[in-house]
Parts: structure tokens; sequence; C-alpha cells
């Protein structure tokens, strides 16, 4: 069966600019979390939704933000990119909350 | 807050020698717990998880046990292969107030390289 699929894997955008990344879990799951990976901070929750709700929310400013659509499908949105947004971004799909998460193979944002 | 702490790599290893990956926990309650493993250029794959103490988790020969009494969750394999060279997760998942919540705390990451 189909794993979870991120679009595009590679983004280059300029400062200032708005991006937008794209997942689609794995079929059935309803539950979908995004997470930021950089050398510096390493892994670090951005949200996770359920069901088309926001279930929770990480520490990262305003101008992250997601959404959950019908299908379960996730977006998730940066605006005004800045330098430190460069990284890799992962999202993960389950069941259920304590099923374990299935990752994709992430977004690699470079802002320049 | 919830936080996870791994031994710090690179951990450096000959073919078939014996692997330890030091994880501990500090956390609220009794989380569920997991190891990640992340090859050159990939996402996230499940390697292992255990949800309750005493449990333990086991696949593709790496084993870990969840210890409450030291809150720890170490990874060991009996004899690793080249092929097992990644990046290595430890992670916990963060009770919320009603316990429905899936975010996971990772640690740092433990660097594995095997030499033939």
């Amino acid at each position: 069966k189909a794993g979870v699929t991120q679009t595009p894997r590679y983004l280059i955008k300029t400062r200032g600019q708005q991006v937008t990344l794209s997942c689609s879990p794995i079929s059935g799951h309803r539950s979908v979390s995004w997470y930021q990976q950089t050398p510096g901070q390493g892994l670090q929750f951005l949200f996770e939704y359920f069901s088309e709700t926001q279930r929770n929310k990480g520490n990262f400013p305003g101008r992250f933000s997601g959404r959950q659509f019908s299908n379960s499908r996730s977006e998730m949105n940066v605006s005004t990119l800045e330098l430190g947004d460069s990284a890799l971004y992962l999202c993960a799909s389950s069941l259920a909350y304590d099923y374990g998460y299935t990752f994709g193979s992430g977004t690699r944002l470079t802002v320049v | 807050g919830d936080s996870v702490t791994q031994m710090e790599g690179p951990v450096t290893l000959s073919e078939e020698a014996f692997l330890t990956i030091n994880c501990t926990y500090t956390a609220t309650g009794y989380p569920s717990l997991f190891w990640y493993v992340q090859y050159p250029g990939e996402g996230l794959q499940l390697l292992l998880k255990a949800t309750k103490a005493d449990d333990k988790g086991s696949n593709k020969g790496f084993e870990a046990t969840y210890r409450k009494e030291t809150t720890s969750f170490h990874l060991e394999k009996g004899s690793v292969q080249v092929s097992d060279s990644a990046v290595y997760f430890c992670a916990l998942r963060e009770l919320g107030g009603s316990s429905n919540t899936g975010k996971l705390i990772f640690g740092q990451g433990t660097t594995l390289q095997v030499k033939p």
C-alpha cells in the first residue's frame, strides 16, 4: 500500500515569500502530524490534525499554519519566509495516536 | 516539560559488534516510547515501540525495554550490519490532558556507522 506522500520533495524560496507544502497520508489514516527537522534544533513538532481539526500545536510563530481536508490530506503554509525556516519538513500519519506514526520522505525547503 | 535524552554520537562499530544506544526520558506519567530510524535522504521509519512499563519492543533484531524505574528505553542489537548505518531517534508520545494526542518528542538522534 502507498506510504505517506509529500510534495514537493525540494523547494527553494526567497526571503519574504510564502510556501505551501502538501501531505497525502496512508489511505485510512485520519491523524496527520507535521515536524520540522534542522541540524541545530533536531525534530520539532509543528501541528497535529485529526478529522480536519487541529488537535495540538507546537511552539512556532503564527507564520506557520496548517489544515486538513475531508480526505485527510493536509497542507502546511509558511508565510513571510525567513532564512531560519530552511529545514526538512516531515509529515506523518497514523490510524490513531498510539499506533506509531508513518513518516513521509519530507520536503526540503531552502530559503535564500 | 517532557524531554528525551540520547547518547551523543557518532557511534562507530565493526560489523557483527553489539550495539547499545542509550535513551532516557523525563515525562509526567507513563508515555509510550518509540525508536525511529532515518536513512540518508529519507524520512523516519518506525523501528519499534513500547506502550507500558516492562514492555519489550523488537524488530529486525533490534530490541528495547521500557524501564520505568530508570526512565530508560535503550536500543540494543546483538550483531550489527553495514546496512544498519543510519541515524536513530528515541521518542516519547506526550500525554495530553485526555491522553488524546499524537505529539512526539524526539531525542537529538544518534548516528551509527558500521564498518565492514
